[in-house]
């Protein structure tokens, strides 16, 4: 069961900056904030992650809020190759918690 | 520094065929993962391996699938009597520790 909530799909314009939103309210102490994405017939590919803190890294930056019931992925200038279905997983850090619960996620389309 | 080799690519199986997928994890993992992704749907965790060592095979349907991760070689999952039910995407991560996957570009199965 996914433990979180994204957007159905959203539009992109290309070279502008997309904003993903993600609801985990249910989001525990020691539980971190995952995002990966699938472009189309491939595998999933991490793009960032983080525990309570705002992270950046070269693909994208992510936002999480002060009670960490919700963050926010940022690509900040889409391009075409950024169309993919987004996945927000929240998951613990501990050996036990190694199964990744991918929802339906937000499938992003970047325009032209 | 390839990343986690997958093989076949695509597979065809007839029903009441065998399917062998295999998984070479990147150079230094020794925790394997596969999942499967349904037409349209998530991908859902179905085993973890170690070396010689199945950790969680929760996700696995009762019967038919097998999992092995041997001491030398690729981790292979293996689909016994396929069935069309069985037509899906089935990916592989590894990792060095439990969380940090690095997916392959997966093996589509159809099963005709």
């Amino acid at each position: 069961d996914a433990k979180t909530t994204q957007p159905t799909s959203m539009d992109c314009a290309e070279g502008r900056a997309a904003n993903l939103p993600c609801n985990h309210s249910t989001i525990s102490g020691n539980e971190y904030v995952y995002w990966y994405r699938q472009i189309h017939s491939q595998g999933p590919q991490y793009i960032i992650h983080g525990l309570k803190n705002n992270e950046t890294n070269e693909m994208a930056s992510l936002i999480i809020t002060e009670d960490r019931k919700s963050s926010t992925l940022i690509l900040p200038h889409a391009t075409l190759r950024d169309t993919a279905v987004y996945y927000c997983i929240v998951s613990g850090a501990d050996n036990n918690d190694y199964k990744l619960s991918f929802g339906a996620g937000t499938t992003v389309t970047v325009r032209a | 520094n390839a990343g986690v080799m997958q093989n076949p690519r695509h597979l065809v199986r007839r029903r009441g065929q065998e399917a062998r997928l295999r998984c070479s994890p990147m150079k230094g993992h020794s925790h394997v993962y596969w999942y499967r992704q349904l037409p349209e749907e998530g991908l859902k965790f179905m085993v973890y391996l170690q070396k010689e060592n199945i950790i969680d095979e929760s996700g696995m349907p009762k019967e038919r699938f097998s999992a092995e991760f041997p001491k030398e070689g690729p981790s292979i999952l293996r689909i016994q009597q396929v069935v069309r039910g069985d037509s899906a995407a089935y990916f592989c991560a590894s990792s060095s520790n439990n969380y940090g996957y690095t997916f392959g570009s997966g093996t589509r199965l159809t099963v005709v």
